[in-house]
């Protein structure tokens, strides 16, 4: 059963302090992995995008990184900033037919002053 | 010059009326979606169409139904509505390739 699975499913952090995120999949065949940043009220906006032959990608503070052997991926923040609070969403998508794109029930991030 | 843009934003009704939630898009994309987020706040796709194919996720009651007038726009009616169906409903649409591209949501509430 195609799945994405997200670890913590909150988070704390202090202003300025980093932070990473996990994802771990069983989506297959494998197509591509996004990170979109989900504020309050708000659709989700697309991060970053990687395919197979990526491990890594930035997008300003957000890096991402993927592990295709694992079927894993993080998002790691840099420099935390109090407009980073929002849930993190991991989306897999996959190349067969039909529906191929699965989410994960996200991460939600808290930054404090 | 909002890229996809949904209304209402909120909907509060009672169980058993008939709804619709307005999605346009003006991106140029060729296919668009419907997703449905739950209080756990999964986002699960219900449907996605473009000009030559229209796809059902098969968990989605028929009570639920796309149409779609042109390229740009993709509604979703609700008919007889129930409690369960109270969530936030997204509007999304895409490319083969690029990453989706979200509404802000309609907040359904059915009593």
């Amino acid at each position: 059963k195609n799945q994405v699975e997200q670890s913590p499913q909150s988070l704390i952090i202090l202003e300025g302090k980093n932070c990473t995120l996990q994802c771990n999949y069983t989506v297959s065949p494998f197509s591509n992995l996004r990170w979109y940043k989900q504020d309050t009220g708000r659709g989700p906006v697309s991060l970053t995008i990687m395919t197979f032959s990526e491990n890594t990608k930035s997008n300003g503070r957000y890096t991402a990184t993927l592990d295709a052997d694992t079927k894993q991926s993080s998002l790691h923040i840099t420099a935390s900033q109090l407009s980073d609070s929002a849930s993190y969403i991991c989306v897999v998508s996959a190349g067969t037919g039909g529906f191929k794109t699965i989410f994960g029930a996200g991460t939600r991030l808290f930054v404090k002053a | 010059d909002t890229a996809v843009s949904q209304t209402p934003k909120y909907l509060v009704t009672q169980m058993g009326n008939d709804k619709s939630i307005k999605c346009e898009q003006n991106l140029g994309h060729d296919t668009m979606y419907w997703y449905k987020q739950d209080s756990k706040k999964f986002l699960k796709i219900m449907f996605s169409y473009n000009n030559k194919e229209l796809i059902i996720n098969e968990t989605v009651p028929n009570r639920f139904s796309p149409k779609s007038p042109d390229k740009a726009h993709l509604n979703l009616h609700i008919n007889s509505l129930e409690l369960g169906d109270s969530a936030v409903y997204f509007c999304a649409s895409g490319t083969v390739d690029s990453p989706l591209h979200f509404g802000n949501g309609t907040r359904l509430t059915v009593t």
